[in-house]
């Protein structure tokens, strides 16, 4: 099984709304990373969190704030988000820092 | 620099085979992956090849690996209509413990 869930599927919000989106794999992966992805466009890295700490952020504004409450789950805040931060957020995991990643289905961001 | 490049598009007629391109540029990478992302959905790991190998096969599926030139190519033989997505090659930095993808390729099938 190569399954990572992601929910919502779908979020519309406003500047001021505070949401999070949430992401889980029972792969008993380590490492768990957020992308985000334009239309058309490749997935951009934002964070890689690898044994439940947060090893690389991508210089992501603070509106973003990830969390990794255990190893199976991965959580990304959002606050005060701009339109242009409206994208597809792809959630992966790898069994290790190097390892192949697997990816969700994503959530898709509306920022009105 | 870190550029992973393909071309931007494909079109083929359902029942050829399809050829996707792609050059990337840290001779230090491991692996070197296919994904595959159907509209409105997550990104389908296709299918990957180590660096120590030239080609790997899986079904329809080709990969071929030209370390010296830094090319690898996905080829599908007998493309059906629902091959028609966009197509990225990614290669993963070592250094930089990355995945860095190309542009994407957009796959085209007509019947």
């Amino acid at each position: 099984d190569t399954e990572v869930t992601q929910t919502p599927k779908h979020l519309v919000m406003g500047m001021t709304n505070k949401k999070s989106l949430k992401c889980e794999q029972h792969m008993g992966h380590r490492a768990m990373y957020w992308y985000k992805q334009k239309a058309k466009k490749p997935p951009e890295l934002m964070f890689v969190y690898s044994y439940e700490k947060l090893s690389i952020n991508e210089s992501v504004p603070s509106r973003f704030s990830p969390e990794c409450p255990n190893s199976s789950l991965l959580n990304l805040h959002l606050h005060a988000l701009q339109p242009e931060d409206s994208a597809l957020y792809l959630c992966a995991s790898s069994q290790d820092s190097v390892g192949t990643q697997y990816f969700g289905p994503g959530t898709r961001l509306l920022v009105l | 620099g870190e550029d992973v490049e393909q071309s931007l598009f494909l079109s083929v007629r359902e029942g050829d085979s399809s050829v996707i391109n792609c050059t990337y540029t840290d001779s230090s990478s491991t692996y070197l992956y296919w994904y595959k992302q159907e509209p409105g959905a997550g990104l389908q790991l296709l299918t990957y090849i180590f660096s120590n190998m030239d080609m790997k096969q899986d079904q329809r599926l080709t990969v071929l690996l030209n370390k010296k030139d830094k090319h690898l190519s996905l080829r599908i033989a007998d493309t059906q209509t629902g091959d028609s997505a966009i197509y990225f090659c990614a290669e993963f930095h070592n250094q930089g413990g990355k995945l860095i993808f190309g542009q994407g390729t957009e796959l085209s099938v007509k019947p």
